[in-house]
């Protein structure tokens, strides 16, 4: 059985230009979320998608969304990229997405914003 | 609140045994986990203590729980090189799947 996959690898990025990261759960599996990952904040939680809708969402600004689509592939966008926005950003997906599941992470995309 | 803590470093000898700890503070997460990052690498899932479980153990790795200081470790007996990685606990609310709550991560250095 696959992983978790995650598109592209890495990415560099200019300041004000937009992104977006893909990831493919393993199969069968319905809810994914997703992670930024910096040395100052270290894991932070960015949103929660099952069945094409949004269930959770953590303290990011507008400019980070989401979206997922009936196969359960999600994409995250970042629009006007600023410095800060460098950072490894990590998918996970779980069955349904209920507390007492394990969550299975993907390597990451790797931004760097110029 | 939420909030997870953990030390941020940790060294040892190869085969010796090695304990991280960690802290949280929600009393009312259901799941905590712990999670192996390799540099350049992603998470990968250790194992993992339901709340209502003072003990687990899998292979090398012990995991204990005191709820009443809301106290989490991982024992690695016989820690090796190839253990030498970032770890982190994480903990989860039953009616909020999928949000993990981490800890800063404690690095693991193992010397031959």
């Amino acid at each position: 059985k696959a992983g978790v996959t995650q598109t592209p690898r890495y990415l560099i990025k200019t300041r004000g230009q937009q992104v977006t990261l893909s990831c493919s759960p393993i199969s069968g599996h319905r809810s994914v979320s997703w992670y930024q990952q910096t040395p100052g904040q270290g894991l932070q939680f960015l949103f929660e998608y099952f069945s094409e809708t949004q269930r959770n969402k953590g303290n990011f600004p507008g400019r980070f969304s989401g979206r997922q689509f009936s196969n359960s592939r999600s994409e995250m966008n970042v629009s006007t990229l600023e410095l800060g926005d460098s950072a490894l950003y990590l998918c996970a997906s779980s069955l349904i997405g209920q507390g007492n599941e394990k969550l299975f992470f993907g390597s990451g995309t790797q931004l760097s914003v110029l | 609140g939420e909030d997870v803590e953990q030390s941020l470093f940790l060294s040892v000898r190869e085969g010796d045994s090695s304990v991280i700890n960690c802290t949280y503070t929600d009393s009312s997460s259901t799941y905590l986990y712990w999670y192996k990052q390799e540099p350049g690498a992603g998470l990968q899932l250790l194992t993992y203590i339901f709340s209502n479980m003072d003990m687990k153990q899998d292979q090398r790795l012990t995991v204990l729980l005191n709820k009443k200081d809301k106290h989490l470790s991982l024992r690695i007996a016989d820690t090796q090189t190839g253990d030498s990685a970032i770890y982190f606990c994480a903990e989860i609310y039953y009616n909020q799947g999928g949000k993990l709550i981490f800890g800063q991560g404690t690095e693991l250095s193992v010397k031959p």
